[in-house]
């Protein structure tokens, strides 16, 4: 069965960087993407960025593309979300998310979440 | 980018009542519309794909329409454990995919 299993939870302090993985299984990688979500405490869902399993492409949005890099471990099916330069504005649960690779795809299997929290 | 924005951002109902919660989108996405759940605590569900397309194993009493620019999501009956904060997605701009602001749906 299709499992995304993710790293666990990070304490960190500000300045610093953290990197959190998303191990996927049970269906072909290349067929697929793999899109990184924030959701802040109390906050709604940002897309993040993705990554392309088919050609390794990768993606981040605008508002994120100084802050993060979407890696892939090539001996595993692991996409890995870093983030750097981190503040307290970066606390928050990242999830990592299938989709198909084209468009009018959507996510229908995420991880658990990954809690990150920065704090001096 | 386009933006998404939901109405209500929240809104108070009853078991059994019947809740609209609408999606607008900033320009054209066809109908690259997705709904998802999200109960406290807990990950994300997918409920509608492609604006009306319901995902396996969720109940018939959702339903989502819409195309162009504005899009609906319908609960026909409320139950108990559908109280919980809902999400559209557009997934026109692929990869670049955003998220309405959420519409948390309350026991009134």
């Amino acid at each position: 069965q299709v499992q995304l299993v993710q790293s666990g939870a990070e304490v960190k302090k500000p300045g610093a960087s953290v990197k959190i993985s998303c191990e996927t299984s049970g269906y072909i990688f290349t067929s697929y993407a793999i899109h990184w979500v924030r959701q802040a405490p109390g906050q709604g869902l940002e897309w993040m960025g993705w990554f392309n399993g088919g050609n390794g492409n990768t993606k981040a949005s605008q508002r994120f593309q100084d802050k993060v890099s979407i890696t892939r471990d090539t001996s595993a099916n692991t996409v890995y979300l870093e983030l750097n330069s981190l503040s307290a504005e970066d606390t928050a649960v990242y999830y990592c998310a299938r989709s198909e690779r084209q468009s009018a795809s959507y996510h229908d299997f995420w991880g658990q979440g990954t809690l990150v929290t920065v704090s001096s | 980018d386009i933006q998404m924005t939901q109405s209500p951002s929240s809104l108070s109902a009853s078991v059994g009542d019947r809740v609209t919660i609408s999606c607008r989108a900033s320009q054209y996405i066809a109908t690259y519309l997705n709904w998802y759940q999200q109960r406290p605590g807990k990950v994300p569900r997918l409920l509608i794909y492609t604006a009306s397309s319901l995902q396996s194993g969720v109940p018939s009493r959702f339903s989502g329409s819409g195309s162009g620019t504005d899009f609906t999501l319908t609960i026909s009956s409320l139950q108990p454990e559908d109280f919980a904060t809902y999400y559209c997605q557009q997934s026109y701009t692929t990869p670049t995919w955003t998220f309405g602001q959420g519409t948390k749906v309350e026991i009134k």
